[in-house]
C-alpha cells in the first residue's frame, strides 16, 4: 500500500510563497494511472481540493487558486510538490497530499499545519 | 463553485443507521456518479469509505452503503458502532477536472 508524507515549512510570511513537498513510498510516482492531489483544511473546516498531477504530468488545479497554484512531480525522487504564491492567513491550514485513481482520494498523507503569519 | 451541502450533525445508537445527505447541483452530484465519501477522526487524515456513489474498496465494512438520487447523494451507516464517530465529508466531481468537497457533518454515536 503506497504511503504518503508531507513535508515543508509551518511558518510562512504573508505574500510570501508556501512549498510542500509530499513524499511516496510503497509505490513509484510514475507507474500506474494515479492522479497526486493537495488537499488542504483550515482549523475547524471543511476540506478544499487544491489541484493534482497527473503521472504524464499534466495538472489540474481549483480555479479559485488556479492563479496563485503550481503542482510539479520529481520522478526520481518519487516526490511532488506544491507552490501556492501570494498567501494571507486565509491560507492558514492543514496541507494533506492525497493519491487516487479516477476521481476519488484513495489514500491521504497524515497532513501538515502551515500557518501564514508575520 | 460551492461546497456540497451536508447537515452539520447526525447521531444514533450503537446498533441503529444514520444516513448523511449531500446535496449539489446539477454541475457536480447530479451529473456525474462520481460521488465519494471520506471519515476523519479527530487529528487524522481522512479516509476513503464509498466511491463512485456506492462501491467500498476493500476493508470497508458493508454496514457502509451510498447511494444518489438527483443532486442528492446519502451515505448510511447501519449497526452504528463506537468507532464509527467521526466527521463524515462527500466529494464530487464537478466537471471541467475540478472537485468540490461537503461542509462536513459531525456523526455522533450515542
Amino acid at each position: 500500500q503506497v504511503q504518503l508524507q508531507e513535508s515543508g515549512p509551518g511558518l510562512v510570511k504573508p505574500s510570501q510563497t508556501l512549498s510542500l513537498t509530499c513524499t511516496v513510498s510503497g509505490g513509484s510516482i510514475s507507474s500506474g494511472s494515479y492522479y497526486w492531489s493537495w488537499i488542504r483544511q483550515p482549523a475547524g473546516k471543511g476540506l478544499e481540493w487544491i489541484g493534482r498531477i497527473y503521472t504524464s504530468g499534466s495538472t489540474n488545479y481549483n480555479p479559485s487558486l488556479k492563479s496563485r497554484v503550481t503542482i510539479s512531480v520529481d520522478t526520481s525522487k518519487n516526490q511532488f510538490s506544491l507552490k501556492l504564491s501570494s498567501v494571507t492567513a486565509a491560507d492558514t491550514a492543514v496541507y494533506y497530499c492525497a493519491v487516487g485513481y479516477k476521481k476519488r482520494f484513495d489514500y491521504w498523507g497524515q497532513g501538515t499545519l502551515v500557518t501564514v503569519s508575520s | 463553485q460551492s461546497a456540497l451541502t451536508q447537515p452539520p450533525s447526525a447521531s444514533g445508537s450503537p446498533g441503529q443507521s444514520v444516513t448523511i445527505s449531500c446535496t449539489g447541483t446539477s454541475s457536480d452530484v447530479g451529473g456525474y456518479n462520481y460521488v465519494s465519501w471520506y471519515q476523519q477522526h479527530p487529528g487524522k487524515a481522512p479516509k476513503l469509505m464509498i466511491y463512485e456513489v456506492s462501491k467500498r474498496p476493500s476493508g470497508v465494512p458493508d454496514r457502509f452503503s451510498g447511494s444518489k438520487s438527483g443532486n442528492t447523494a446519502s451515505l448510511t451507516v447501519s449497526g452504528l458502532q463506537a468507532e464509527d464517530e467521526a466527521d463524515y465529508y462527500c466529494s464530487s466531481y464537478a466537471g471541467s477536472n475540478n472537485f468540490v468537497f461537503g461542509t462536513g457533518t459531525k456523526v455522533t454515536v450515542l
